[in-house]
């Protein structure tokens, strides 16, 4: 499986944007960009996903570079509800690959 | 709210006992997903089921471990002789494939199994 590269956290600050980024320069032509969240003592959530053209949903927008070799998930105004692990995954199909995200802390 | 649910959400077992968890995915989603999460890391992908047939096991399912979809529905999964290493959460997920590229998978809220 292609790996996938985040920083082991993040702080924002509430109601302020949050930008999170993730290399992948080993992605392959077919590979999806996915993006899920854990929340505290859940199951992980869908947030977005894309392959090739920035992708927006009520939840995020998701920024690919032009050579797919780095994406950036953006929660347009964090709320205190948006404190989770952040997960880039790169795949298609079935098989999701989870590496060990990006913990997201949002201040008050 | 019909989502992912699982059960039980905890369990505790002695070394050695066998131990069996059910999750009951959304009602049309025809794929079902198990996972393993440790503290700390993020889930790791175990097997799917494709409506009743199993088309994936990963390396980590040992033989101690097995999966059941029997009627396409509900999903059981079984660890025998639990060891210590066993202790985590499993996730429970699934998702409606149409053939027609990634489709989002809904996880369950997990089990949580402690073996002492």
């Amino acid at each position: 499986d292609a790996k996938t590269t985040q920083p082991n956290s993040m702080e924002s600050n509430e109601e302020e944007p949050v930008h999170l980024p993730c290399n992948h320069s080993t992605i392959s032509g077919t590979d999806y960009i996915h993006w899920y969240r854990q929340l505290p003592s859940q199951g992980p959530e869908y947030v977005i996903h894309g392959l090739t053209s920035n992708v927006n949903n009520r939840m995020a927008s998701l920024a690919i570079a032009e050579d797919r070799k780095s994406s950036t998930l953006i929660l347009h105004r964090a709320t205190l509800r948006d404190a989770a692990v952040y997960y880039c995954i790169l795949g298609w199909g079935y098989k999701l690959s989870f590496g060990a995200g990006t913990t997201v802390t949002v201040r008050a | 709210d019909t989502g992912v649910s699982q059960d039980p959400r905890h369990k505790i077992t002695k070394r050695g006992q066998n131990v069996t968890f059910r999750c009951d995915p959304i009602s049309e989603h025809n794929r079902l997903y198990w996972y393993r999460q440790t503290l700390g890391q993020g889930p790791e992908f175990l097997t799917y089921f494709q409506n009743e047939a199993q088309l994936e096991k990963s390396r980590l399912l040992s033989d101690r471990f097995s999966a059941e979809r029997p009627k396409g529905s509900f999903s059981t999964l079984e660890i025998q002789r639990t060891e210590q290493g066993d202790s985590a959460m499993y996730l429970c997920a699934s998702s409606l494939e149409l053939g027609q590229g990634v489709n989002e998978q809904f996880f369950g809220p997990g089990t949580r199994l402690t073996v002492l």
